[in-house]
């Protein structure tokens, strides 16, 4: 069964702590994933990465980096939290090659104060 | 820059009765995805829909694609209460390589179906 798992499902932060959000995918794949969710604005790619310590930006990069030192390993991280940051974060993985199907985590949803 | 509209974004059925919910994108893909999402929950996978005129099925849910007209549909047959949720359509930004996958979403359709 394939999984993408979130370590953190539920977190709150202070404004201006460093925040890390991880995503472990067990599937062998090549790219990975993170979007945001927000009501009424769907999910925001944030940042990608197709390869180990490989990372691309998505639409709203502003505020978060990410590392992957391992291929099934793909971390967000919030250098300095702030409360525009509050929202629901969602790691995804899919096989670089052929595939079509792209898997979801549960989701982290984090609230900053 | 890819747009994707959904319309409509609320809609409240009653059981038994068809709908059909909009996905319209402003600028070429291959790849088209609809999702479910329940309240609290992550995404889950309902199709993907890889070319022209393409159509599928699952129970009471039908999905096409018009890469022509940049449009999607998914269409409920004999809406029933299960059915209640957000369903997400999003089109692959695809531009070569291995770079499947950077998705764009729309807004979301929030489902109700009542008795």
């Amino acid at each position: 069964d394939v999984k993408v798992t979130q370590s953190s499902r539920y977190l709150v932060k202070r404004t201006g702590e460093k925040v890390f959000l991880e995503c472990v995918q067990d599937m062998d794949h090549e790219n990975m994933f993170w979007y945001r969710q927000d009501p009424g604005l769907g999910l925001r790619l944030i940042y990608f990465s197709y390869d180990v310590k490989m990372k691309e930006k998505g639409d709203i990069p502003e505020g978060y980096s990410v590392s992957r030192e391992k291929k099934e390993r793909f971390s967000l991280i919030l250098e300095s939290a702030s409360t525009n940051q509050t929202s629901m974060y969602l790691c995804a993985s899919m096989t670089g090659s052929s595939g079509n199907t792209i898997y979801f985590g549960e989701g982290s949803w984090l609230t900053v104060v | 820059e890819l747009k994707v509209e959904q319309n409509p974004l609320f809609l409240s059925m009653q059981e038994g009765k068809n709908y059909t919910i909009y996905c319209n994108y402003s600028t070429t893909s291959d790849r088209l995805y609809w999702y479910r999402q329940d309240p609290g929950k992550s995404l889950e996978s309902l199709f993907v829909l890889l070319s022209n005129g393409a159509v599928k099925q699952e129970g009471r849910l039908m999905a096409s694609l018009d890469t022509k007209a940049r449009l999607s549909t998914l269409h409920i047959t004999a809406a029933v209460h299960d059915l209640s949720a957000t369903y997400f359509c999003a089109v692959d930004r695809f531009a070569g390589g291995t770079s499947y996958g950077k998705l764009t979403f729309g807004q979301g359709t929030i489902l109700t179906v009542h008795p």
